[in-house]
């Protein structure tokens, strides 16, 4: 079955840059979309879409992008705020069977 | 303003069935995607499945874990999204999200999720 890997945690201080990968094989053909969960069991949030679309609302510090088999999300100067897991999420070659990575847990202090 | 609810989780033994709904409003749902996300006690978010709208057959997928015993569908004229579980396992516990697409392509809007405990 298709995986994305993500590394599992990312510790940055306020105002450092936070990068998170996600490889993938499919990634080459397939868009990387990434989530912001602040907590287990809350509704996830949607801060980037399609490789590097950032939706209305989400702060400029965030950016995204994607080459060759790995997708990067990059927050530029983190907040404290921006603690959170981030979850990749893609498709398979087919673009039948969603998967979402394993998170990142991103410490911001 | 869009709305996603969620509705119908609880406490089930194993091997049993429970059947998840998903209201939805303010947006166009015929046209809407809908997907099924959970997330395990401890876990990441994992992709359920998801079914396609009606212009696109309806088409349905599942994720392999829960294939052959979950079944996804959906209600055009009651804008309702379910989620029907049957032989379910404690691996199956989790909070159960409903999520779609409205304004991009990634799942921009979610419901609060509805925990499902399988246990005896």
């Amino acid at each position: 079955s298709y995986e994305l890997t993500q590394s599992p945690s990312v510790s940055v201080s306020p105002g450092q840059t936070a990068k998170i990968t996600c490889s993938g094989d499919a990634l080459t053909k397939k868009y990387a979309y990434w989530y912001q969960q602040k907590q287990p069991g809350q509704a996830p949030v949607l801060v980037m879409d399609e490789d590097d679309k950032r939706p209305s609302g989400i702060p400029e510090r965030f950016s995204g992008s994607s080459s060759g088999t790995v997708a990067t999300l990059i927050i530029s100067g983190a907040q404290v705020e921006d603690e959170a897991d981030y979850y990749c999420f893609s498709t398979d070659r087919s673009g039948s069977l969603g998967v979402f990575g394993g998170g990142t847990k991103v410490t911001v202090l | 303003e869009v709305q996603l609810v969620e509705s119908g989780g609880g406490l089930v033994e194993p091997g049993g069935s429970l059947r998840l709904s998903c209201a939805a409003s303010g947006f166009p749902f015929s046209n809407a995607w809908m997907t099924w996300v959970r997330q395990a006690p401890g876990k990441g978010l994992e992709w359920v499945g998801r079914i396609k709208s009606k212009r696109r057959n309806e088409t349905i997928d599942y994720a392999a874990p829960v294939k052959g015993r979950f079944t996804i569908s959906r209600d055009d004229s009651q804008n309702m999204f379910y989620l029907q579980m049957s032989d379910l396992r404690s691996e199956d516990t989790a909070i159960y999200f409903c999520t779609t697409t409205v304004m991009v392509t990634g799942f921009d809007h979610w419901g609060q999720g509805t925990p499902v405990t399988v246990s005896s």
